[in-house]
């Protein structure tokens, strides 16, 4: 069936260090979102990219979507501790077109 | 304010028994769905529904079952079949399938 992994799987930055998840898709994808779950929460809907090659930001975070719409990343700049958390990409794609969630990337920032 | 309303937060049941995790949502969103979450994990799809009357098995659908009798109201019922049903249980919901989804606070259940 269709997966959808992400590496890395845990990651530990320095407050101001950079941060970058990448989410990889075994077949290709309508669109990708992307949520941020932090801990003891509920994932929160951050975005949606839909185009080829697409590139979105929001504020420190810069979304992009693979040419061959496969894969994406998240990319963070100068942490913060508010960054914490679980961030999930998601995809829909296949037969079913349902959406299926990444496996997730746990960031920890260290003040 | 318009949002998804999971009860209870917490949740305890004894073996063999059956629990109902309401989701109650105000956003008038069509489609509705039930992931269940595990320590450390991604998650996983239970049911979902795009339109009242109607709903699908996810990929994990085995000792859960649902019901869609209002556009608004989507619960999810653990039943005793359900043989590891401690998890953390969240719903969802989006306006159509493609659009970002609403995530309610979640349901912690428990069996003691």
């Amino acid at each position: 069936g269709q997966q959808v992994m992400q590496i890395p799987q845990y990651q530990h930055v320095q407050e101001g260090e950079d941060f970058t998840t990448y989410c990889n898709s075994s077949t290709t994808l309508s669109n990708i979102q992307w949520y941020k779950q932090r801990p003891g929460g509920h994932p929160v809907f951050l975005i949606q990219l839909v185009k080829s090659g697409e590139v979105k930001k929001q504020k420190r975070l810069t979304f992009q979507f693979g040419e061959a719409k496969k894969n994406s990343s998240l990319h963070i700049t100068a942490t913060q501790t508010t960054d914490v958390g679980t961030y999930f990409c998601a995809g829909h794609g296949g037969a079913t077109n349902k959406l299926i969630f990444g496996t997730g990337t746990l960031l920890a920032v260290q003040p | 304010d318009g949002g998804i309303t999971q009860s209870p937060k917490y949740l305890f049941r004894k073996e063999g028994q059956n629990v109902t995790l309401s989701c109650e949502q105000n956003l008038n969103h069509d489609a509705m769905y039930w992931y269940r979450q595990d320590p450390g994990q991604g998650l996983r799809l239970i049911y979902y529904s795009q339109i009242v009357n109607d709903f699908q098995k996810g990929d994990i659908a085995e000792g859960y079952s649902v019901s869609r009798e209002k556009k608004e109201s989507f619960p999810l019922t653990v039943t005793s079949a359900q043989k590891n049903p401690t998890a953390f249980y969240l719903c969802a919901s989006s306006l159509r399938g493609a659009y970002g989804y609403t995530f309610g606070s979640g349901t912690r259940l428990t069996v003691v």
